[in-house]
């Protein structure tokens, strides 16, 4: 079974923070995604990553910055957090051109 | 107009009916196609990838039109724990990467 794993659950976090969400997968996949979801709204693409190092952005890649030093490993950094920023975060894997895996999400509140 | 555009629902349905909604897309040159579902507070999961042929797992049943640009799932004598949020996803033509995601059809299966 694939397993994508993200760091936390649930994260409180003041505005201004810097905020680290981290994923990790297990299958050796090429794609990584962080995507964001609010009611009404469904997914919404923040970053893809479809190689080590390499990255693109998403639909709402503002406020938001990737890091993928390793294949394993997708990274979302928030520079500086902000309420507006608290949402479902998904972390997702895929090879190329199959339907993503997804973590379990974390729940990201900033107060 | 929305590129996958869902009936939100509730679609509020007696135990053991047959339910079925679509999907419709906006980019007739999409070739990719994929049903999840989604539990309250969990992450996405894969139901079933449609084919052009149309593609059946057990209760479940997957069509796509391509004439009329739409893709449908019908579920057959429907069981409490079918009640969940069903995403529609299809490929964006803009990039290899990017799949297009659905709001979610919410389906409530009542005893």
């Amino acid at each position: 079974d694939v397993k994508v794993t993200q760091s936390s659950r649930y994260l409180v976090k003041r505005t201004g923070e810097k905020v680290f969400l981290e994923c990790v997968q297990d299958m050796d996949h090429e794609n990584m995604f962080w995507y964001r979801q609010d009611p009404g709204l469904g997914l919404r693409l923040i970053y893809f990553s479809y190689d080590v190092k390499m990255k693109e952005k998403g639909d709402i890649p503002e406020g938001y910055s990737v890091s993928r030093e390793k294949k394993e490993r997708f990274s979302l950094i928030l520079e500086s957090a902000s309420t507006n920023q608290t949402s479902m975060y998904l972390c997702a894997s895929s090879p190329p051109d199959r339907a993503p895996f997804f973590g379990q999400g974390t729940r990201l509140t900033v107060v | 107009r929305k590129e996958v555009e869902q009936d939100p629902g509730p679609f509020n349905v007696p135990e053991g009916a047959t339910v079925a909604f679509n999907c419709t897309y906006s980019n007739s040159a999409s070739q990719s196609f994929f049903w999840y579902r989604q539990d309250c507070r969990k992450e996405p999961k894969l139901l079933m990838s449609v084919y052009s042929s149309g593609n059946e797992d057990g209760r479940f049943t997957a069509q796509l039109n391509r004439a009329s640009q739409y893709i449908s799932l019908l579920i057959r004598d429907s069981k409490l724990s079918d009640s969940a949020t069903y995403l529609c996803v299809v490929n964006s033509m803009d990039s290899n990467y990017q799949l297009i995601w659905g709001a979610g059809t919410k389906l409530i299966i009542k005893p």
